[in-house]
């Protein structure tokens, strides 16, 4: 196991289309984060799994958003009719639960709508 | 909500000095502290962290200090290098209720050869 995965690394979409980013986390690790990141920033929090189910949305996530784990392994993150504000980074991290550990990123998927 | 300031936003230094960023956090239960460094285009990797039950940490030439009766922490990078230059985030959670990091807008820090 080599980390975190995310695909695609770089998406490009026009205003209106809708996106799926996949993450699929350390294979052991049985919470997994959702992340924003824009230029300049520091990540913002979008929500969070513990196995499948999603226990926590930040407000940031509007309801073009959707997120799921349906197995409690890999992720999906949605976004229905793109804007131009949401191009950003998008970062998923997981960890170990129970036990606080770290939370170990992906390398995220830049998404940039024209 | 968590609200967590970091200063200051960029960092030049020569190669072997010392660097030094700070952050201050508002929520007092928060007692995980973790530091991040990003590369261009890359994730962000932790490279150090900090419990509340404990005052400084170190690694190498990475230390990191907690002060809870201030609400702030700070991370320390002795004899610096170029591949130290990267943008550096600090971070605050809970360990009970809300589980999400709350980082600081970074730090971009530049080791001059």
């Amino acid at each position: 196991d080599t980390g975190v995965s995310q695909d695609p690394r770089h998406k490009i979409t026009k205003r209106g289309q809708n996106v799926t980013f996949r993450c699929d986390p350390i294979s052991e690790h049985n919470r997994l984060y959702w992340y924003r990141q824009t230029l300049g920033q520091g990540p913002e929090f979008l929500t969070y799994f513990q196995n499948e189910a999603q226990l926590e949305k930040s407000r940031l996530l509007s309801d073009r958003f959707s997120a799921e784990r349906p197995k409690g392994s890999f992720s999906t993150l949605e976004i229905q009719r793109t804007e131009q504000g949401d191009s950003a980074m998008y970062l998923c991290a997981s960890s170990l639960a129970p036990g606080e550990t770290e939370a170990f990123f992906g390398q995220g998927t830049r998404l940039t709508v024209v | 909500g968590e609200n967590v300031e970091q200063h200051p936003s960029t960092l030049s230094v020569q190669e072997g000095d010392s660097a030094v960023i700070k952050c201050t956090y508002s929520d007092s239960a928060s007692n995980y502290f973790p530091w991040y460094k990003q590369e261009l285009g890359k994730g962000p990797q932790l490279i150090i962290d900090i419990r509340s039950n404990v005052g400084e940490k170190k690694d190498q030439r990475i230390a990191v200090t907690l002060n809870k009766t201030a609400k702030h922490f700070s991370l320390h990078i002795t004899e610096t290098q170029p591949e130290d230059s990267a943008v550096y985030f600090c971070a605050a959670r809970r360990d009970t209720g809300r589980r999400a990091l709350t980082f600081g807008s970074g730090t971009r820090l530049q080791v001059q050869p």
